[in-house]
């Protein structure tokens, strides 16, 4: 079967850095994709990888291992604003999303 | 970016009575829209694949029959519950995939929250 993980809950300081990662086993890879989602609200797009390597964004980076299938998004300068949902999801063969269960931030002061 | 819009945002109804759904790219043409829902504290779950112009595809377990899916165009999709009840109370996402784009990237709309009581 096709399975994303990811933790379930992250905690960390404002101005620190954090790492969350993202394990798949998917029939097929297309790019692996990272959202933010605060509560109430939709996913918006942070980032999408398909080849090997670190794409960096502003405070935000993603790193992909195809080989390992494996994923990270890493925020940098933490702000108060960040504690949201981090979903990460899959793109396999058929081009169909395989959504994590996402990784809920909370951002202390 | 390309924009997607939901209406209505939240929508309050009497149980047995069907609510409609509208999603539109506002700058793109979308041939494949997905529709998601999203129960309290969970991933997102998707219900079907819709494509302009053809009988959307459903996951296992979403009854076709009450999730009515249109995609009369290349910028317009609609979810229709039909006879709702309080457990279909939830939140419902819809997305657009901009066939020009490579990576294939959802833009998703704001979403429409549903209280059936």
């Amino acid at each position: 079967g096709q399975n994303i993980d990811q933790p379930t809950e992250m905690t960390a300081t404002e101005g620190a850095i954090v790492q969350i990662n993202c394990t798949y086993q998917t029939s097929g890879f297309n790019g692996l994709f990272w959202y933010q989602q605060h509560a109430g609200e939709a996913p918006t797009f942070l980032s999408y990888n398909v080849l090997d390597g670190l794409e960096e964004k502003g405070r935000f980076s993603s790193f992909l291992s195809r080989s390992k299938g494996y994923s990270y998004l890493l925020l940098k300068e933490l702000q108060m604003k960040d504690s949201a949902s981090y979903l990460c999801a899959v793109l396999d063969s058929n081009y169909q999303l395989i959504w994590g269960a996402g990784t809920k931030l909370i951002i202390k002061p | 970016g390309a924009v997607v819009s939901q209406h209505p945002s939240w929508v309050i109804c009497k149980s047995g009575t069907s609510v409609k759904i509208e999603c539109r790219s506002l700058d793109f043409q979308a041939t494949t829209m997905f529709w998601y829902r999203q129960f309290p504290k969970q991933s997102l779950m998707l219900m079907a694949t819709s494509n302009e112009g053809s009988k959307a595809t459903y996951e296992q377990g979403v009854e076709k029959d009450k999730f009515l899916i249109n995609h009369a165009s290349l910028t317009l999709s609609t979810l229709t519950v039909t006879s709702a009840h309080p457990e279909d109370s939830s939140f419902y996402i819809c997305s657009a995939r901009d066939a020009r784009e490579d990576h294939n990237e959802q833009f998703f709309g704001p979403g429409t929250r549903l209280t059936v009581l």
